[in-house]
């Protein structure tokens, strides 16, 4: 059982718009920054998006990232089917002294 | 650029022992913190440990607190984990990670980034 909580899978059809959320509680998300990350199939996870909504140099700006309270949100513009993939968010959590981790959401481009 | 190589993954009876070790380039290894996260077969990303990057001060998940223990050889550019007392739940990809992370006014900002391409191990009789 994850800390932080993702849907399990979404789905959009290609040039379409997506949000995947990650719901925590104020001893992780509600006072700490969130981070993305995604895993395409058969690799290493990749940030996408750190400091809950900036992007790191090469992510295009089709990712975005927001923050309210103790949820967060990740957005994907224009969808490709090269965006295929898990999405996870991660944060830090000051009761567990712990980076903790969502359980993932598995993204279908249909 | 930056590039994180690990290897010393493989098959392990329960009970055993395994060193990690992850080859870091591309940057300044003795100024970051670095990190291992291992990924189940089929499951998410679970927070294995982290260290500073003089190697003062370390960091463990309460799954392999006690068993596992995280070091850097900052004059190789090398992180390492050292595995034992290895138990079946202990099987997945482990990941090595360069971990960015500032505190400021009790809130903690952190990411992992980048991530090297893993090394698997297997606990199994």
């Amino acid at each position: 059982q994850s800390v932080l909580t993702q849907p399990p899978s979404v789905s959009a059809a290609p040039g379409q718009k997506v949000t995947i959320s990650c719901s925590g509680s104020s001893s992780n998300i509600g006072n700490n920054y969130v981070s993305w990350y995604q895993q395409l199939p058969g690799t290493a996870p990749k940030l996408l998006i750190y400091e809950n909504n900036k992007r790191p140099s090469g992510i295009p700006d089709r990712f975005s990232g927001s923050k309210s309270g103790t949820s967060a949100t990740l957005g994907i513009t224009g969808l490709q089917t090269g965006d295929e993939a898990d999405y996870y968010c991660g944060t830090w959590d000051s009761s567990l002294s712990d980076a903790v981790f969502g359980g993932g959401t598995q993204l279908t481009v249909l | 650029e930056v590039q994180l190589l690990e290897s010393g993954g493989g098959l392990v009876q329960p009970g055993g022992s395994l060193r990690l070790s992850c080859a870091a380039s591309g940057f300044t290894f003795s100024s970051y913190a670095m990190s291992w996260v291992r990924q189940a077969p089929g499951k998410g990303l679970e927070w294995v440990s982290a260290i500073s990057g003089s190697g003062g001060s370390t960091y463990y998940a309460d799954s392999v607190k006690g068993r596992f223990t995280i070091s850097r050889d900052n004059s190789k550019n090398t992180l390492y984990l050292q595995m034992n007392s290895l138990r079946a739940e202990d099987t997945a990809v482990y990941y090595c990670a360069k971990w960015e992370i500032t505190m400021v006014r009790g809130v903690i900002n952190h990411w992992f980034d980048p991530w090297g391409q893993g090394t698997l191990v297997t606990v199994s009789s």
